[in-house]
């Protein structure tokens, strides 16, 4: 069965250092979700792509978190510089189209622990 | 998970039922969703229900849906011990994308 990849599972770094995480959807999935997982608290989107595009980063703190999908697959979420509140769980998940109640797919998160 | 407010915690005895109750506040609510997540792993989705559906039974899960109050339910018939996670509701606002607003989550352990 097609999965959600995400790379690395754990990641533990300094605050100012840079962190990158790495997601490869399942193939065919056209929109790409990247969600922050705080502790105790529910998913929260910080970036949707459909294709290349992003179509909602509303909640990304774009000072420090970027977000790409340079060919439409895999994509990189980066943090520079890291702070103590980035730790957490960072999610993505896929979907075919990104539209009504379609299943999105989840991968098994890289958690993020900055010191 | 602003806006969709879930009960801590909920334990209980394997072979009966569980119930993990969910309020959500906005009255656009297309669909609403019960995900499934064990310790350190993502997501897994249990079951959907329409904003016009009262109920939906799948196996072991009914969800029960009451609009006039905004409250979700989710039922687990004989419950096991592998059900022992944390559960998330959560909704979307429109029919024109999925982005998904979380509850806080609902840890639920079965005891024997």
């Amino acid at each position: 069965e097609a999965e959600v990849a995400q790379s690395p599972r754990y990641k533990i770094t300094e605050k100012s250092q840079a962190v990158a995480f790495w997601c490869d959807p399942i193939s065919g999935h056209a929109t790409l979700y990247w969600y922050r997982q705080i502790l105790g608290q529910g998913p929260e989107l910080l970036v949707q792509f459909q294709d290349e595009s992003v179509v909602d980063d509303s909640q990304l703190p774009k000072d420090r978190f970027s977000a790409e999908r340079l060919k439409g697959v895999d994509s990189t979420l980066k943090i520079q510089p890291a702070e103590l509140g980035d730790s957490a769980m960072y999610l993505c998940a896929s979907s075919f189209r990104g539209t009504g109640a379609e299943t999105q797919y989840f991968g098994p998160g890289t958690r993020l622990l900055v010191l | 998970g602003e806006d969709v407010e879930q009960s801590l915690f909920l334990s209980v005895r394997e072979g009966d039922s569980s119930v993990i109750n969910c309020t959500y506040t906005d009255s656009s609510s297309t669909y609403l969703y019960w995900y499934k997540q064990e310790p350190g792993a993502g997501l897994q989705l249990l079951t959907y229900i329409f904003s016009n559906m009262d109920m939906k039974q799948d196996q072991r899960l009914t969800v029960l849906l009451n609009k006039k109050d905004k409250h979700l339910s989710l039922r687990i018939a004989d419950t096991q011990t592998g059900d022992s996670a944390i559960y998330f509701c959560a909704e979307t606002r429109s029919y024109n994308t999925d982005k998904l607003i979380f509850g806080t989550g609902t840890r639920l352990q079965v005891f024997p």
